[in-house]
């Protein structure tokens, strides 16, 4: 069935550092990978996404990879400031012939001042 | 606010009772989907609809769920015979009309507690 794995659960990183999260997913034919952040009791928002024609794509402090040949993508954060610490989530669309979103467990991330 | 609005935003019942969460979308939005969000994981899907049509519905959704969108615009979530399990964040989501899938807009979501 349609799966999407996350890692790390839990991630901390100091002020200024980068942070990476991992997913893959398991339908070769998901074509649209979003990342979403949750902030503690509020909505999930949206802060970047690509398209399986897309390898990267990046904005401002934050870029995506896809590798869709081992079916993982990448969320990478640089110079983390203690504004980002949230709850990220990735997600994959459900196929060609769906709307829907699948999405990761998500990675609580603490950026420590 | 022109965003995802869901009422109630907080439900308290007793086990076997019935509940209904509404959720009223971005209005120029025609897909509207329903998740639900337990302490530590992420959304879950339930089920979708564009317009007025329920095109999916997960396989995992017990039969005492149902939910409509008769009018193509707000939808309706009903958990029939609650159950302790069924204690979570209840979220709706809205997208914009097209043929791929795009940025889902999330509401604050329904907290349920079954006690």
């Amino acid at each position: 069935g349609e799966n999407v794995e996350q890692h790390p659960s839990t991630l901390s990183v100091q002020e200024g550092d980068s942070a990476v999260i991992k997913c893959t997913y398991s339908d070769s034919a998901s074509n649209y990978f979003p990342w979403y952040k949750q902030e503690l009791g509020k909505r999930p928002q949206l802060i970047i996404d690509i398209r399986s024609n897309v390898g990267e794509k990046k904005d401002q402090r934050i870029a995506v990879t896809l590798n869709k040949t081992a079916k993982h993508f990448s969320l990478h954060i640089t110079e983390t400031q203690p504004e980002d610490s949230a709850v990220y989530f990735c997600a994959a669309s459900g196929g060609s012939n769906t709307g829907k979103l699948i999405f990761g467990q998500g990675t609580t991330l603490q950026v420590k001042p | 606010d022109t965003g995802v609005s869901q009422d109630p935003r907080h439900k308290i019942t007793k086990r076997g009772q019935n509940v209904t969460f509404r959720c009223d979308p971005i209005s120029e939005h025609n897909r509207l989907y329903w998740y639900r969000q337990t302490l530590g994981q992420g959304p879950e899907f339930l089920t979708y609809f564009q317009n007025e049509a329920q095109l999916e519905k997960s396989r995992l959704l017990s039969d005492r769920f149902s939910a409509e969108r008769p009018k193509g615009s707000f939808s309706t979530l009903e958990i029939q015979r609650t159950e302790q399990g069924d204690s979570a964040m209840y979220l709706c989501a809205s997208s914009a009309r097209g043929a791929n899938t795009g940025e889902l807009f999330f509401g604050e979501g329904s907290r349920l507690t079954v006690l």
